[in-house]
Order: C-alpha cells, then structure tokens, then sequence
C-alpha cells in the first residue's frame, strides 16, 4: 500500500542554518514525489515536484528510491520558510495524492 | 488563472446538524478530490472523482457524508448528521486526467472550508 512517512512534527532552526525536512515513501511502483506548503492562512502550494528536478526558493529535494526517501533541503533557512511543509506521493500508474502528516518549520531569528 | 474555489471558508453548527460545502475546480481539470484535514494531520483523501463519476471513496463515511459532481464540473460535499470529530478543514482539489499530464501530474487546493461542530 502508498504510504508516506514524515518523522518530524516539529522543526525549530535559527535563520542561517541549514534545513533539511525527512520523507520516506513506500510504493512499490515508479513514484512521483512532491513538496506542498503552507504558510499561514493560506492554502496548501506546490513547493516543487522531483520530476522538474528544480529549486524553488532555494529548496531542492533528490528523489533516492534505494532508500524510498524525498527529503527537502535548503542551505541557509530565512525567517520566511516558516510554514507547513508536506511530503506527498503519486504514481504513473494512478491518479490519487496521498500526503505526510506534515512537518512544521520554525525559523527563529 | 483561477484557481479552486471553495465555499464557505468558515462554518459552526451544533452537532447532528447538516452541513453542505461547495467547490468549483481549475477549469479544465477533469478529476475533483474532498480531502478532510483534521487538526495535526495531514489531509486525507475522502472521495475523488473522475468527471462525474465517482473513482474512489472508499474513506468517505457513507452514513453521514455524501458528495456529487452533477455536470463534472462543480461539486458539493454533505455531512448529515454532523459528529464532533468532524471538525476539520476540508479542502477541495483538482488535477488534469492522468493521461493528458504525460509529464507529471499535480494537484492544486482551495483554501478550504474550515468546520467546527460543537
């Protein structure tokens, strides 16, 4: 079955650090992976998709199928990443989203 | 572009009332999801449809919710009689048909109807 797994409720850095945001996936098919965002009172965006292989506002996230994960990486965290992050999952094969429980980033000044 | 409309954003009733929440897709995005995101969660996938027709709602709780997409185009989403663990946001979103996004497909929400039953 499609599951998606992000391990950390809550991430707390200080601006300037490094971020990375974990994501496992099980899906025994060719996956499609995504990052979606909140920020508050907003609605959930595409951040960035691995099939792009793009960097969005400094994110990138490489797709690693031995290890079935899709973490999200930026170098230097700002104050205005602050949000909810969401790791999800498609399939060539399907036409259904299945999404993380979402990870909170705090960027502290 | 327009994106997802959804209505109401914000609704209190007490529960086993009814409640009906509206949803109007990208025009031209053939399949519509109701995903229920409760507090703390991450959204969940209730009933999606392809056109009018219904492709899954094996999540969707039979007894209390019903949603239809008449015309394939817009749809409404019900819960009668309402529970306290209804309260949630639920999002409507919209994609392409699988076959006409070769390229990857993607899913775009509305900013959702936030529902509090006390």
């Amino acid at each position: 079955a499609q599951r998606v797994t992000q391990p950390e409720k809550l991430l707390s850095v200080f601006k300037g650090a490094p971020v990375e945001l974990k994501c496992n996936y099980s899906y025994s098919g060719s996956p499609e992976l995504f990052w979606y965002v909140q920020y508050s009172r907003q609605r959930l965006q595409l951040l960035l998709r691995h099939i792009s292989r793009e960097s969005i506002k400094g994110f990138t996230a490489d797709l690693n199928k031995g290890e079935t994960s899709f973490h999200l990486k930026k170098p230097f965290a700002q104050e205005e990443d602050s949000a909810m992050y969401y790791c999800a999952l498609s399939g060539r094969s399907f036409n259904k989203f299945y999404f993380g429980s979402g990870t909170k980033l705090n960027v502290k000044p | 572009e327009a994106g997802v409309a959804q209505s109401p954003r914000y609704k209190i009733i007490e529960k086993r009332q009814s409640v009906a929440f509206w949803c109007n897709p990208i025009s031209g995005h053939a399949t519509l999801y109701w995903y229920q995101q409760i507090l703390g969660q991450g959204p969940k996938l209730l009933i999606q449809f392809q056109n009018n027709g219904v492709v899954d709602d094996s999540q969707l709780p039979k007894d209390r919710f019903s949603a239809e997409r008449l015309k394939g185009v817009d749809s409404t989403l019900k819960i009668q009689p309402a529970k306290l663990e209804d309260s949630a946001v639920y999002l409507c979103a919209s994609s392409l048909e699988r076959w006409t996004a070769p390229s990857g497909n993607t899913i775009y929400f509305g900013e959702g109807s936030w529902l509090t039953v006390v």
